[in-house]
């Protein structure tokens, strides 16, 4: 089974923190995201990486910046935090895009700025 | 105009009955598309995906695609409260080196003992 780790389930910041949320899988994918959820949203994109130190921006990339050291590991930094940015995250990852582009989830992150 | 439509419910269906999720998407380019559960407090997780016009069947899930009118839907038959989700629907868009899916917003599922 495909395996995406959140290392952080719960956290509480307050507004002006640097906030890393980090992201391991273990099926050598090439692609991995970071989506965030909110009630009537949906899932929103981010930012994703189709390799190491490569990156591209999503749809809501402001605030935001990303990661991508070694193929498995993928974090999301929030460089000053912001109360507008309490909300759960999302890592996922997927093989390339040839397979279809089936993505696996994470447990997520729920991440609260006060 | 959102790139995934969905009704967000909540979709109320007795135990036992058919239940009959819809989603429309813009992007007439798009080639594949996906339907994910997500439990309230959970992470979504994969139920089908279908490329073709038509029918694909999974057990109690059949996923139908309609590429001419843009519309693909998700058929529970025998629902059962364990059903009671939200399910998202999701594309993956045409474009060059577009890798991610865009999703829509998601319909919750009330299954009634």
């Amino acid at each position: 089974d495909v395996k995406v780790t959140q290392s952080s389930r719960y956290l509480v910041k307050r507004t002006g923190e640097k906030v890393f949320l980090e992201c391991v899988q273990d099926m050598d994918h090439e692609n991995m995201f970071w989506y965030r959820q909110d009630p009537g949203l949906g899932l929103r994109l981010i930012y994703f990486s189709y390799d190491v130190k490569m990156k591209e921006k999503g749809d809501i990339p402001e605030g935001y910046s990303v990661s991508r050291e070694k193929k498995e590991r993928f974090s999301l930094i929030l460089e000053s935090a912001s109360t507008n940015q309490t909300s759960m995250y999302l890592c996922a990852s997927s093989p390339p895009q040839n397979s279809g582009n089936t993505i696996y989830f994470g447990e997520g992150s729920w991440l609260t700025v006060v | 105009q959102k790139e995934v439509e969905q009704n967000s419910g909540p979709l109320s269906v007795p135990e036992g009955a058919i239940a009959s999720l819809n989603c429309t998407y813009s992007d007439r380019g798009s080639q594949s598309f996906f339907w994910y559960r997500q439990y309230s407090g959970k992470s979504p997780e994969l139920i089908m995906f279908i490329y073709s016009n038509g029918d694909k069947e999974d057990g109690r899930f059949t996923a139908q695609l309609n590429k001419a009118s843009q519309y693909v839907s998700l058929l529970i038959r025998d629902s059962q409260p364990s059903d009671s989700a939200t399910y998202l629907c999701a594309v993956n868009p045409s474009g060059m080196g577009r890798r991610a899916l865009t999703f829509g917003s998601g319909t919750r599922l009330q299954v009634q003992p």
